[in-house]
């Protein structure tokens, strides 16, 4: 079956500037993540989804950084007034949530800021 | 909140020989710990994981042990091969919590 999707797989932006990233999750994943992950670095937690609520917002690096899922299926991640310590990659993943622990990752949005 | 550190940063082995990661937590009530492997360039992909009611789980020649009094795990690939070359990430999550901590990763070069 399908894995996790994001979009776009790549996104340069100029400083200042609002993004707006997109993940798919495995269909009946009721549990989402998003982490960022600069180059050479380790994954960083922002946000998890159970369902449409986030539970635990405390990843997100300033107010700068929201994201909302829907229908317990695709989320958005946004970025706003993009500052070039964001440049990094941003990965989602989803699981079964209480049924199943295992993240399957998206393949990530490689996010530039110039 | 919890807290996963992982050592080494970086290693190298020879081809064939193994190589060991270590992993300690500082939450008590993690219960389930997770093991994913990164190449370069693509996503994480699990590759084992172990959870709080076993010491020790083995799949062909990736192993993990788990010492929950000491609160730290590790993993160990044996007859280590050029593919197994990647950064390797630990993980712990609280019983009841979908939270995953990831350590910073273990970066494994198989010289061959």
């Amino acid at each position: 079956g399908a894995g996790v999707s994001q979009s776009p797989s790549n996104k340069v932006t100029e400083k200042g500037k609002d993004v707006e990233l997109r993940c798919d999750p495995i269909s009946g994943h009721t549990a989402l993540y998003w982490y960022r992950q600069r180059l050479g670095q380790g994954l960083e937690f922002l946000i998890y989804f159970q369902g449409n609520s986030a539970p635990d917002k405390s990843g997100l690096p300033s107010d700068r950084f929201s994201a909302e899922r829907t229908g317990e299926s695709v989320s958005t991640l946004t970025i706003q007034r993009t500052q070039q310590e964001d440049s990094a990659v941003y990965l989602c993943a989803s699981s079964l949530g209480n049924r199943g622990y295992e993240q399957y990752f998206g393949p990530g949005t490689r996010l530039t800021v110039t | 909140g919890e807290n996963v550190e992982q050592h080494p940063s970086t290693l190298s082995v020879q081809e064939g020989d193994s190589a060991v990661i270590k992993c300690t937590y500082s939450d008590s009530a993690s219960n389930y710990f997770p093991w994913y492997k990164q190449e370069l360039g693509k996503r994480p992909q699990l590759i084992i994981d172990i959870r709080s009611n076993v010491g020790e789980k083995k799949d062909q020649r990736i192993a993990v042990t788990l010492n929950k009094t000491a609160k730290h795990f590790s993993l160990h690939i044996t007859e280590t091969q050029p593919e197994d070359s990647a950064v390797y990430f630990c993980a712990a999550r609280r019983g009841g919590y979908q939270k995953v901590t990831f350590g910073t990763g273990t970066k494994l070069q198989v010289i061959p």
